[in-house]
């Protein structure tokens, strides 16, 4: 099981990169790691994923460094719309997603 | 194409009612999901079905909660002899072929307080 330990919120302006690093230091040999994220009042929505090394899509990218103990999000140039709540989850193995708190990220104008 | 629907979208019911909540997959999904979310806080999971058969049910909080799923496709969350503390949001995901790790499409979810 992939523990994983994301910052508690995060703010920051229009334009800017943001940077949300996660924490999954007894990551598994198997395991993936996903992120999704939570507008207010919707349901969670897949964002990315990725095993090492970087994953780039249309929305982000995912940076896993070759120990994989860690991983980081990074949204290029936030607009406000991209408030919301970002999910670090690690794979358990398990058909079923396990969620943390996730990061509270709060954009400015 | 349609995405995942839940119904309804709010509820409210008073202590000790029992309540029944709705969702309909995307269409050819073979896994569903239940997980239930508090305020300000993550996702739980209660509950998983691939087809009509739920071979992990090792969330549901009591024996007060049940769903079944019927034709491969729309699912029923009941709670029964609902209580206060059953307040929260009630999200359905489903997915393709059920296997670790494969993505999740979440619906918008039921809003239920019970008073």
């Amino acid at each position: 099981l992939a523990k994983t330990t994301q910052p508690i919120s995060m703010d920051s302006y229009e334009g800017q990169e943001v940077n949300i690093t996660c924490s999954h230091n007894n990551i598994a040999t198997n395991d993936y790691i996903t992120w999704y994220q939570q507008f207010p009042s919707q349901g969670p929505r897949f964002i990315i994923q990725g095993y090492k090394t970087k994953v780039t899509n249309e929305v982000a990218s995912l940076f896993i460094p070759a120990d994989r103990k860690s991983s980081t999000l990074s949204l290029p140039r936030v607009s406000l719309s991209d408030t919301a709540v970002y999910y670090c989850l690690g794979d358990t193995g398990r058909r079923a997603l396990t969620f943390g708190s996730g990061t509270r990220l709060q954009v400015q104008p | 194409g349609a995405g995942v629907s839940q119904s309804p979208s709010n509820k409210v019911t008073e202590k000790g009612k029992d309540v029944e909540l709705r969702c309909d997959p995307i269409s050819g999904h073979t896994a569903l999901y239940w997980y239930r979310q508090r305020l300000g806080q993550g996702l739980e999971f209660l509950i998983y079905f691939q087809g009509n058969s739920a071979p992990d049910k090792s969330g549901l909080p009591s024996d007060r909660f049940s769903a079944e799923r019927t034709g491969e496709s729309v699912s029923t969350l009941t709670i029964q002899r609902t209580q206060q503390e059953d307040s929260a949001v009630y999200l359905c995901a489903s997915s393709l072929v059920g296997t670790s790790g494969e993505t999740q499409y979440f619906g918008p979810g039921t809003r239920l307080l019970v008073l």
